[in-house]
């Protein structure tokens, strides 16, 4: 069974411009969650889909934004890029969400850089 | 003060040693994951707990509703358990809903052969 797969890997914007990363749950998972990683903050939630609706959204402005496809795949939309924003990002799917607690499966994440 | 703390921050053994990394929470949970994240990014979901206590290999979870507590125990420890270890909880919403993942600081730990 294939992975959580996470595109691109790494990514160079410039300040002002942005971003939509993707990201392709395992087969059958119908949940999907977002987390940006910096060295300062560590790991934060910013947001979480399942069926197409976003359930959860962490404490980011709403410049981040995203949204879920029918066959659950997930993007996910930064806009007018600032250089705080360069960070790790990784989604992870799960599969469940409301009737119980569900590992989470991650991907290898999008290393985004903005100069 | 943060929801999730973890301790230690770093945590350096000697191979063979047992280690104990410790995760205390202030809110209230409806599980509780352990992950572990290598150099160069990947992370791996080791745990997730909602009471009592799971074993996986060398590797053992506890948690204690109650206080709020859990432990991550590695026990024979090998310079291929070097990594950062991540407590995450998962909020619980009014309703019995899940809510957010919270994170803890990590501990990075380094085994020495």
């Amino acid at each position: 069974k294939a992975g959580v797969t996470q595109t691109p890997r790494y990514l160079i914007k410039t300040r002002g411009q942005q971003v939509t990363l993707s990201c392709s749950p395992i087969s059958g998972h119908r949940s999907v969650s977002w987390y940006q990683q910096t060295p300062g903050q560590g790991l934060q939630f910013l947001f979480e889909y399942f069926s197409e609706t976003q359930r959860n959204k962490g404490n980011f402005p709403g410049r981040f934004s995203g949204r879920q496809f029918s066959n659950s795949r997930s993007e996910m939309n930064v806009s007018t890029l600032e250089l705080g924003d360069s960070a790790l990002y990784l989604c992870a799917s799960s599969l469940f969400f409301r009737v119980l607690p569900s590992p989470l499966h991650f991907g290898n994440g999008t290393r985004l850089t903005v100069t | 003060k943060n929801e999730v703390e973890q301790s230690p921050q770093n945590l350096t053994a000697q191979e063979g040693e047992f280690i104990t990394i410790n995760c205390s929470y202030s809110v209230g949970i409806s599980a509780l994951h352990w992950l572990q994240q290598h150099p160069g990014g990947g992370i791996v979901s080791l745990f997730m707990l909602s009471s009592g206590k799971k074993k996986h290999g060398r590797l053992i979870a506890t948690i204690n509703i109650q206080e709020k507590h859990s432990s991550l125990h590695i026990t024979a420890s090998h310079p291929r358990d070097s990594a950062v270890y991540i407590c995450a909880v998962r909020s619980a919403r009014d309703g019995g809903s899940q809510g957010n993942l919270i994170f803890g600081k990590g501990t990075k730990l380094s085994v020495k052969p």
